[in-house]
């Protein structure tokens, strides 16, 4: 069975620091990946997304970027966080069959940016 | 890309059916209907996905009208854990892989009570 993991759980970074957050997902071969973010009370907020090695698509122009150094490794990252950038950080997977596609979510990371 | 118009908060009961109603009145022939749960401080659970008629399952049913302009998603028997955020998402795959057009709005706080 596929398990996706995100790591880690929860992280408290001032503003001005990197950040990095890693998703992996097992069991499952080239994989579509996503990032997505949903701030308190909002819904999710699609930010990159990849069909594979090395294949990045922005959504929303911001100060973060995503890496996809592995088939089934997704990374976001930024130079410099901003308050703004707190909130809760999903990582999905998908298999597309024809024209359908379900995503499916991992456990998130929780990041407050003080 | 669909837009989905959802309630943004429901009341019900234990042992109640609940009915969520989602309209999409732009959806395009080749998208599918996805349900979507979420706890707090989790990542959203796949719950139940559609393309016409009606589909269940296990967890819910999902009854969709001929004009796919809306789709119904039907909790039987609810109890207090099914006190969640419920998405509807409309969308599908673009030729040669995803771009990303599964858009989550605010989704329906269901709100469940002995």
């Amino acid at each position: 069975s596929q398990t996706i993991h995100q790591w880690p759980a929860t992280l408290v970074q001032p503003v001005g620091s990197p950040l990095s957050l890693e998703c992996t997902v097992e069991g499952t071969s080239n994989p579509n990946l996503y990032w997505y973010r949903q701030a308190a009370g909002r819904g999710l907020q699609l930010l990159f997304y990849s069909v594979g090695i090395g294949q990045i698509s922005s959504e929303v122009p911001q100060n973060l970027s995503a890496s996809r150094p592995q088939d089934r490794q997704f990374i976001l990252s930024s130079k410099k966080l901003l308050l703004s950038d707190s909130g809760f950080y999903l990582c999905a997977w998908s298999v597309s069959r024809g024209s359908q596609e379900t995503q499916y979510f991992g456990p998130g990371t929780r990041l407050l940016v003080l | 890309l669909a837009k989905t118009t959802q309630p943004i908060s429901m009341d019900s009961y234990e042992g109640q059916e609940v009915n969520i109603t989602c309209s999409h009145n732009n959806i395009a022939t080749n998208d599918y209907i996805t349900w979507y749960q979420q706890f707090p401080s989790q990542g959203p659970r796949f719950i139940i996905q559609g393309y016409k008629t009606k589909v269940t399952n296990e967890v819910a049913s999902l009854f969709i009208p001929a004009d796919r302009k809306s789709s119904t998603l039907s909790l039987p028997r609810v109890s207090l854990s099914d006190t969640a955020v419920y998405y509807c998402l409309v969308g599908a795959l673009n030729y040669g892989g995803s771009q990303g057009n599964l858009i989550f709005g605010k989704g329906t706080k269901l709100s469940v009570k002995p």
